[in-house]
């Protein structure tokens, strides 16, 4: 069984620029999480997928947005990077979408500068 | 705003000593309730969830957390920890509007 992948492992991005990460669920889940982990904090959630919409969104501006795929997968999207930008970005996927338990990914660190 | 604090930032114990991490939330709606831990290198992992019932819950690993409604906690427990349980330990709660929150995290060391 695969697990939650991400890629890339690292990006460095100028400020204003625009970014897009990637995600691939564990394999038999549909539903896809995205978190903001800045260091020394815990996850921040940003949004989570269900069957290609968008099913619950935290307090993030509309420069973040996500995609969902047929098969699962996911993409996060943050556009006009700013510096406080700069963080792990965590990507979990579940079961269903009932079901709460998530599955981490090893993450993709941003720096912004 | 909804908060999960998790007020001790740094544990240091002793192998066979017993560990209580500390979990609060502010959010007076239903819950499901959730500690993950993330090993050295590794990826965030489940511990334990709640999402009805007993409020004593078990994990993986000999950890159990139990829920207290009156308190809005959720305070992780394990009788006697090993050097292995070195780890950095969450707290997430989910709201009823499907957003999830996490605490800051605990950082424990156990010293052989």
């Amino acid at each position: 069984e695969t697990g939650v992948t991400q890629s890339p492992t690292h990006l460095i991005k100028t400020r204003g620029q625009q970014v897009t990460l990637r995600c691939s669920s564990q394999s038999g889940h549909n539903t896809v999480s995205w978190y903001q982990q800045a260091l020394g904090q815990g996850p921040q959630f940003i949004f989570q997928y269900y069957r290609e919409e968008e099913n619950g969104r935290g307090n993030f501006p509309p420069r973040f947005s996500g995609l969902q795929f047929p098969n699962y997968s996911s993409e996060l999207n943050v556009n006009a990077l700013e510096l406080d930008d700069s963080a792990l970005y965590l990507c979990a996927s579940s079961p269903s979408q009932g079901s709460y338990e998530q599955y981490f990914g090893p993450g993709t660190r941003l720096t912004v500068t | 705003a909804q908060s999960v604090s998790q007020h001790n930032h740094h544990v240091i114990l002793s192998e066979a000593a017993s560990l209580e991490l500390g979990c609060n939330y502010s959010y007076g709606g239903t819950v499901n309730l959730f500690w993950y831990v993330q090993y050295p290198g590794q990826h965030l992992q489940l511990l334990l969830k709640y999402f009805s019932g007993d409020p004593l819950v078990k994990g993986i690993k000999g950890f159990e957390a139990e829920f207290i409604k009156s308190k809005f906690s959720f305070n992780l427990r394990k009788p006697s920890v090993q050097w292995s349980d070195t780890a950095e330990y969450f707290c997430a709660v989910r709201s009823n509007f499907n957003k999830f929150y996490f605490g800051s995290g605990t950082k424990l060391n156990v010293k052989p």
